[in-house]
């Protein structure tokens, strides 16, 4: 059965430095997402994304996050400038037709 | 803005015995509902979910869910847990009407541990 991966599955970095985190949706899928849960908190959306361009963000995507699809089939998750607070689990998603999103099992978000 | 609230942060449930995991969500003309589990140190699986047609839905391992559109809820229910149900249960919503790709709102999540 298809799924969606993410890499790395932990990544611990300084704060302010740049990362990437990196997904590949489920080949056919049109839509994707990127998601965090903040350890102990709920599942908060961030973004969405369609068509080459982001079709939905929260107030959470400031201008320090950035999203690309680099070719077709990654989709990618950027922090310009890490902070303490941005330590969390960063769950892609992708959909096929915008009604169920399928989730990657995270990347762990260490900032120091 | 859609919401959902899941009362429950704990429930402890002896093994064989049945389940029911509550989940209200805002009102709104039309919704799609999910239920997700997460097993520790992993990733949200698709459990089951509600876009339309037969209120009540199904999973391949014994859980159901009913959508209630007058009480606004769509609990999760099992009448026997097994050991291996043990993990976290997420609520979620979207609304099919506002576009933007169907963004997901969650619920809190409740903790379902099932004792021997």
């Amino acid at each position: 059965e298809p799924e969606v991966t993410q890499t790395p599955s932990h990544q611990v970095t300084q704060m302010g430095q740049e990362v990437i985190l990196r997904c590949v949706p489920i080949s056919n899928h049109l839509y994707f997402y990127w998601y965090r849960q903040i350890l102990g908190q709920k599942v908060e959306f961030l973004v969405s994304f369609y068509n080459n361009e982001i079709s939905e963000k929260s107030e959470i995507f400031d201008d320090q996050f950035s999203v690309e699809r680099p070719d077709g089939s990654n989709f990618t998750l950027k922090i310009r400038s890490t902070k303490l607070e941005d330590s969390a689990m960063y769950f892609c998603a992708s959909s096929e037709t915008e009604r169920t999103q399928y989730f990657g099992p995270g990347t762990r978000l260490t900032v120091l | 803005a859609q919401s959902v609230t899941q009362l429950d942060s704990q429930v402890p449930v002896f093994e064989e015995a049945p389940v029911e995991l509550r989940c209200n969500y805002s009102s709104s003309v039309s919704v799609y509902l999910f239920w997700y589990v997460q097993y520790p140190n992993q990733g949200l699986q698709l459990l089951l979910k509600y876009l339309s047609g037969s209120t009540l839905v199904k999973s391949i391992n014994g859980f159901e869910a009913e959508f209630n559109k007058s009480q606004t809820s769509f609990h999760l229910r099992k009448p026997s847990v097994h050991i291996s149900d043990t993990a976290e249960y997420f609520c979620a919503v979207s609304d099919p009407l506002t576009g933007g790709g169907n963004k997901l709102t969650f619920g809190t999540g409740t903790q379902l541990k099932v004792e021997l």
